[in-house]
């Protein structure tokens, strides 16, 4: 498959840690984005990187992106409660025309 | 609130039956995108369409259809429904026909098969 594939598939943290979550795809990309999704809501963008982009900040957000490795990843510092939802990167194959693949999605649950 | 809407948000028919969701984009957006997401195959690609035409197909059934018309809004025709068919349906726009940029995603239309 080309889509992305997240690891973890779930994450439990306590509320003030640093939520980790990565991903790997296996061809070539023009930009991954990461999005996020509260349960059975829409997706919201949060952050796009493109190919000749190896790091990305927003807010809390940091996103890598390592071409060589074909892997992302997606750190949320200081994570709070309302940071409770699925995490999925997304991304558009050089010369895959305008379609967005989407991986499987991490789980992150942050607990008071 | 994301600018794009779609109905209806709930949606319950037997099989065999053809249902249509209706997609209206963010204003200014030419581009719109059709995803289904199933808890067995997640987030899938189905059709995108550029000011009223098809730009990108993914997997799309024979038994889905979809257009955009000239004041931009979408819809996607699924016909002949299976159990299998169940499913949130996602319509997401954007301003940028080349390199996806952001996708601006509606709430869903949910979609159960009985």
């Amino acid at each position: 498959s080309q889509q992305g594939e997240e690891d973890p598939q779930a994450l439990s943290i306590q509320e003030g840690e640093n939520a980790t979550m990565n991903c790997s795809y296996k061809t070539s990309i023009n930009n991954l984005q990461w999005y996020r999704q509260n349960s059975g809501r829409g997706l919201v963008h949060l952050i796009l990187i493109r190919s000749n982009e190896r790091e990305k900040h927003s807010g809390r957000l940091r996103v890598t992106l390592d071409t060589s490795k074909k892997s992302s990843s997606l750190l949320i510092t200081a994570s709070r409660a309302a940071d409770t939802a699925s995490y999925f990167c997304a991304i558009t194959l050089t010369g895959g025309g305008n379609k967005l693949t989407f991986g499987t999605g991490t789980q992150l649950k942050v607990e008071l | 609130d994301s600018g794009v809407t779609q109905t209806p948000k709930h949606l319950i028919t037997a099989t065999g039956q053809r249902v249509t969701l209706r997609c209206s984009p963010r204003s200014g957006d030419l581009s719109v995108y059709w995803y289904q997401q199933s808890l067995d195959q997640g987030l899938q690609f189905l059709i995108q369409y550029y000011n009223g035409e098809e730009r990108a197909k993914g997997n799309i059934l024979e038994r889905f259809s979809a257009q955009q018309f000239p004041d931009l809004h979408s819809e996607l025709n699924l016909s002949s429904l299976e159990l299998g068919d169940s499913a949130l349906y996602f319509c997401a726009s954007s301003g940028v026909s080349g390199d996806t940029g952001e996708l601006f995603f509606g709430e869903g239309s949910r979609l159960t098969v009985l």
